[in-house]
C-alpha cells in the first residue's frame, strides 16, 4: 500500500514568521509530486508538480525541493501573511500507477495570526 | 479558480438511497477524475474516465459508477448509500498529454448519509 505522510498536522505562526512543512512519500516507482494550497470552500489549487530529484521551485514567498532518493518534499513559506492560512496538500504518483491515481496525504493546515 | 464546477454544493440523503453528482472540467481537457475526502483524511482516487471509459479505479466497490459525456463532463453515481459515504467528493479535470499527471479541482460536493 501507497503511504504519504504529511507533518505537522496543523501549524500556527505569527504574520511574517516563516515555516516550512514536509511530506514523504515512497521512494520507489517515482513519476511526480504535487503540492496544492486548499482554503476553506473553495478548489485545490495546484502549486507546484516536481518531477526531478533535487527539484527546487518557487512561486512568490512559496517554495518547495524534492528529494526523490529518500522520498520527501518540503514546502517552505517565507514571511507569512494571514492570507496563506489553507490546507496545504501533497500528492504522489507512481510510474504504472493506475491512471488518473493520485495519492495524497491529510495536509498541513496552517493558520496565520495577524 | 480552476474553471472546475460541481453541482449540488451540498446533499443530504438517507442510508440506501441514491445520489448522482455532477462535475463540468475545464475547458479544454478531456479527462475527469473523481475523488473522495472522508473526515480528517485525504483526498482518496475513486476513478478516471477518459473518452467516455472508465481510465482506471481505486479501491472502491462498484457501487460507485461513473459516466462521462461527449463534452467531456462527468457524473459520479453511489448506490445503496452507507453512513461511510458521508464525505466531501472532488472532481479534478486534466488533459491526458498533460505531463505528471496534473489536475486541477472543482469546490467538490458534501454528501451527508443520515
Amino acid at each position: 500500500i501507497l503511504n504519504v505522510e504529511q507533518s505537522p498536522q496543523s501549524l500556527h505562526v505569527q504574520e511574517g514568521d516563516s515555516t516550512n512543512f514536509t511530506c514523504s512519500f515512497p521512494s520507489s516507482n517515482f513519476y511526480a509530486l504535487h503540492w496544492y494550497r486548499w482554503e476553506t470552500a473553495k478548489s485545490p489549487e495546484a502549486l507546484f508538480v516536481m518531477t526531478l530529484n533535487g527539484d527546487e521551485k518557487k512561486k512568490g514567498r512559496i517554495s518547495a525541493t524534492l528529494n526523490t532518493k529518500e522520498g520527501y518534499s518540503y514546502l517552505y513559506i517565507k514571511g507569512s501573511q494571514p492570507e496563506d492560512s489553507a490546507t496545504y496538500l501533497c500528492a504522489f504518483s507512481s510510474q504504472g500507477g493506475s491512471q488518473g491515481n493520485l495519492i495524497f496525504g491529510k495536509g498541513t493546515k496552517l493558520s496565520v495570526k495577524p | 479558480e480552476t474553471g472546475v464546477t460541481q453541482s449540488p454544493t451540498h446533499l443530504i440523503k438517507t442510508r440506501g438511497q441514491q445520489v448522482t453528482l455532477r462535475c463540468s472540467s475545464q475547458s479544454g481537457h478531456n479527462t475527469v477524475s473523481w475523488y473522495q475526502q472522508a473526515l480528517g483524511q485525504g483526498p482518496q482516487f475513486i476513478f478516471q474516465y477518459y473518452r467516455e471509459e472508465e481510465n482506471g479505479r481505486g479501491n472502491f466497490p462498484p457501487r460507485f459508477s461513473g459516466l462521462q459525456f461527449p463534452n467531456y463532463s462527468s457524473e459520479l453515481n453511489v448506490n445503496a448509500l452507507e453512513l461511510d459515504d458521508s464525505a466531501l467528493y472532488l472532481c479534478a479535470s486534466s488533459l491526458i498529454t498533460l505531463s505528471y499527471n496534473e489536475q486541477f479541482f472543482g469546490p467538490g460536493t458534501r454528501l451527508t448519509v443520515l
